[in-house]
Parts: structure tokens; C-alpha cells; sequence
């Protein structure tokens, strides 16, 4: 069974400051780890994946997340918030050969003037 | 323009009204999926399609049916609707059945309330 924690279901950071959004997996089998976005009244967009190859992943609109194996991690990072990027974010697991994605329950970033 | 589309955008309904909501995609794509998003909950799959004529249960199938006739469509029916079906559904597909490698795209949603 594979499942996602996502720490924190609401984080506020300033614009121009650090964002960093948290992902811990759990999974019997090596994962296949994705970060995806939802803006208001919109479906998700995938931002990220990691699927084995190198552990730090860079995704769309200045994202990255590095896979952490010792510390089953997968946190989504930005150096500088923008006010674009409120939104809810969605970690999700998978496996090769496993036919779905699990998701996390979502963080809802808010981004302070 | 590649998209996955889904009508109704929202919906108000009562308790034992069928309904059906829509989803289509033209992408081509083999594999498509339906999810209910819940607050605290995340995303839930509720059916998912590999190809034409072939469906299997997600997560939360209960009160729900679907039917994949033909590759572009993949609508969720709901025979009779109760009041904890009320959620956000999410209709998504990908070229195949790799979810693990093939990007999902998803549709805008459709927000129902039962009451």
C-alpha cells in the first residue's frame, strides 16, 4: 500500500519569501512521487514528478523537490513566492505498474503582500 | 486544444434524482478516471477506464456507475444521488494506463450538491 502525509493543511508565507510545502511517502515498492497544483475553480496541473532518476526535480513556475529516500520526503520548494502562486498543492504517490495516484489531503499556500 | 472537458460545471440536485455528468476528452488518450475531492480528504478515485469496454472500481465506488462506450468519453452516473455524494468530481485521462510516467490531465471539475 503506498500513501502520501502532506504536514500542514494551510501555509502563509510573505511574497518574496521562501516557500516550502511538505510531503512525507510511505510505499512498500520504490515510488513514483508527482507535486500538483490547483488554482481557484480550476482542475490540477502537474507541476513535478519524480520517477527514479535524478532526486532533485525541477518543475514549472520556479518549483523544485528533492526526493529524500532516508528520510521518505518529497518537499516542494520556490526561493522567492510570488502572489501567482496561491493555490492548493496535491502531493500524489504511485508505483510502476500500479495503475493509480494516491493523493495527500492538499496545503492551500497563501501568499501575504 | 488538448483538454478534458466535463458538464455540468455545477449542479444542484435532490436526493434519488439520476443524474449524469459528462466527461470527454480529445486527446486520444487510452486510460481515463474519475475522483471526488472532499475538504481534509484529498483526492479519491472513485472508477477508473484502462481502455474502451474495460472499467474497474477506484477507492469509493459506492453509488456510483460508469460506462467507457467509446475512447473520448467516460461519463459518471450517479443512479440515486444522497446527500454524501455532495462533492467536487474530477474527471482526468492520460495517454495510458502509467500514471506512474503518462501525465494525467484533468478536467475543471464539477461541483455537486445534493440536497
Amino acid at each position: 500500500a503506498q500513501s502520501v502525509t502532506q504536514l500542514g493543511s494551510h501555509v502563509s508565507v510573505s511574497e518574496g519569501a521562501l516557500v516550502l510545502l511538505r510531503c512525507n511517502y510511505s510505499s512498500s515498492v520504490p515510488p513514483y512521487l508527482f507535486w500538483y497544483v490547483q488554482y481557484p475553480n480550476q482542475g490540477l496541473q502537474l507541476l513535478l514528478k519524480y520517477t527514479s532518476a535524478a532526486t532533485l526535480v525541477k518543475g514549472i513556475n520556479g518549483f523544485e523537490a528533492e526526493f529524500k529516500k532516508s528520510e521518505t520526503s518529497f518537499h516542494l520548494t520556490k526561493p522567492s513566492a510570488h502572489m501567482s502562486d496561491a493555490a492548493e498543492y496535491f502531493c500524489a504517490v504511485s508505483a510502476f505498474g500500479n495503475e493509480k495516484l494516491t493523493f495527500g489531503t492538499g496545503t492551500r499556500l497563501t501568499i501575504i503582500p | 486544444e488538448a483538454q478534458v472537458t466535463q458538464n455540468p460545471r455545477y449542479l444542484i440536485t435532490v436526493t434519488g434524482k439520476k443524474l449524469t455528468v459528462t466527461c470527454s476528452q480529445n486527446m486520444n488518450h487510452e486510460y481515463m478516471s474519475w475522483y471526488r475531492q472532499d475538504p481534509g480528504l484529498g483526492l479519491r478515485q472513485i472508477y477508473y477506464s484502462m481502455n474502451v469496454e474495460v472499467t474497474d472500481k477506484g477507492d469509493v465506488p459506492e453509488g456510483y456507475k460508469v460506462s467507457r462506450k467509446e475512447k473520448r468519453n467516460f461519463p459518471l452516473i450517479l443512479e440515486s444521488p444522497s446527500p454524501n455524494q455532495t462533492s467536487l468530481y474530477f474527471c482526468a485521462s492520460s495517454l495510458w494506463a502509467r500514471v506512474w510516467s503518462d501525465t494525467q490531465y484533468f478536467g475543471p471539475g464539477t461541483r455537486l450538491t445534493v440536497l
